[in-house]
């Protein structure tokens, strides 16, 4: 089906190591997207990607799309505490008319220890 | 933060009763959509809304209405409520053309 498959499900890394977050569909993208989700509020978005191997950076975020357009990372470095909460990749509906018809991977839990 | 908002935050209900959960979208914005998240799990789409008609919907029942309203609010409406329709309701608005989504902070429903 349109799932996507997000790797691992759980991460603990202590505060300064890094961090990645893996996500994978069977069929080729229009676009990813990458959401955060701290402990007790709600999905915010972080960033899209659309071209075939295409990097993104936000400070000590980087985010990478695969060349056949079916997998993408979020990597961290020298997490924070603040980094903590639950990280997303989710992929739109397929066709035209199918804007913002997101489909969630499983996400990532990240714990960071001081 | 997002210009979203939802209400009420939390709801408890019994089982077989309807509920009615509100949202407000972000100014600009002409599509609201609705998710559901259930505990450690990621986001699963209700259904959209534009021009106040559904546009789409998600593997979900009939008993899961909306509606959208000319000032770009809506509502999602349960009817019959389960056990298993606990979850946390996400609202998120966004434009036509446009993928990324802007989510409120969700209403935390408990049927019980």
């Amino acid at each position: 089906g349109q799932q996507v498959m997000q790797i691992p499900q759980y991460q603990h890394v202590q505060e300064g190591e890094d961090f990645t977050t893996y996500c994978n569909s069977s069929t080729t993208l229009s676009n990813i997207q990458w959401y955060k989700q701290r402990p007790g509020g709600h999905p915010v978005f972080l960033i899209q990607l659309v071209k075939s191997g295409e990097v993104k950076k936000q400070k000590r975020l980087t985010f990478q799309f695969g060349e056949a357009k079916k997998n993408s990372s979020l990597h961290i470095t020298a997490t924070q505490t603040t980094d903590v909460g639950t990280y997303f990749c989710a992929r739109p509906g397929a066709g035209g008319t199918s804007y913002g018809k997101l489909t969630f991977g499983q996400g990532t839990i990240l714990t960071v220890h001081p | 933060e997002t210009g979203v908002t939802q209400s009420p935050t939390h709801l408890i209900k019994t089982r077989g009763q309807q509920v009615t959960l509100r949202c407000s979208s972000q100014s600009g914005h002409n599509t609201v959509s609705w998710y559901q998240q259930a505990l450690g799990q990621g986001p699963q789409f209700i259904f959209q809304y534009y021009r106040e008609e559904e546009n789409g919907r998600g593997n979900f029942p009939p008993r899961f209405s909306g509606l959208q309203f000319p000032n770009y609010s809506s509502e999602l409406n349960v009817n019959a409520l389960e056990l298993d329709d606990s979850a946390l309701y996400l609202c998120a608005s966004g434009r036509t053309g446009v993928d990324e989504q802007y989510f409120g902070p969700g209403t935390r429903l408990t049927v019980t």
